[in-house]
């Protein structure tokens, strides 16, 4: 079965600073990948995805992030965060087909100190 | 615009009703989804449908019903054998590869 695993469940960065949200997967074929954000009360927004080929993908909001098939990890980063971005974060894997089952992760919740 | 509406936005029930929650897309997405979130679980899978007249149970069905008469609809009933109802409540849908999220329903029932 599919699991994604957040280490973290809060991160606070302060305004400026560079982020990196840790998303680890657990899946027996090439894995769909996703993050979505949250911002409170609302639903969830597609901030990128990868399905294959560059590893490295760009997203909406200035995230990017890096899939790495040797650890398992697709972990996204941003190099300046803004006040805006506080929100929660949530990384996702699916099989890709039709359908598209999702498994999530439990989100990481970002603070962001001015 | 394309998208995804739940309704209502807030819906506080008495103990021992039922209630259901709506989702209604005009994304012409075949497959829809419904999803439980609580604070610090993520979300979890109730019931999903990949074509009208059809759907199967997620991960936490019991207590949960679905129907998907039409292509555009998706309501969820939550029944009196939920034990614990008061959530926060996430449809989506897709077509593909991407799920839509609507703006989710939050539940109190006391």
């Amino acid at each position: 079965a599919q699991s994604v695993t957040q280490p973290d469940i809060h991160i606070t960065v302060s305004e400026g600073a560079s982020l990196e949200l840790r998303c680890n997967y657990s899946y027996g074929a090439t894995p769909y990948l996703f993050w979505y954000v949250q911002s409170p009360g609302q639903g969830l927004q597609l901030l990128l995805k990868y399905f294959s080929g560059d590893t490295l993908v760009q997203g909406i909001k200035g995230f990017e992030a890096e899939f790495k098939r040797s650890q398992s990890s697709f972990n996204l980063r941003k190099p300046s965060v803004h006040w805006s971005d506080a929100a929660e974060y949530f990384c996702a894997v699916g099989a890709g087909n039709a359908g598209n089952m999702l498994t999530f992760g439990g989100g990481t919740r970002l603070m962001v100190k001015p | 615009d394309g998208g995804i509406t739940q309704s209502p936005k807030y819906l506080f029930r008495k103990e021992g009703q039922n209630v259901t929650l709506s989702c209604e897309q005009n994304l012409n997405h075949d497959a829809m989804y419904w999803y439980r979130q609580d604070p610090g679980q993520g979300l979890r899978l109730i019931y999903y449908s990949q074509i009208v007249n059809d759907f199967q149970k997620g991960d936490i069905a019991e207590g949960y019903s679905v129907s998907r008469e039409k292509k555009e609809s998706f309501p969820l009933t939550v029944t009196s054998a939920q034990k614990n109802p008061t959530a926060f409540y996430l449809c989506a849908s897709s077509r593909r590869d991407e799920q839509y999220f609507g703006p989710g329903t939050r539940l109190t029932v006391t």
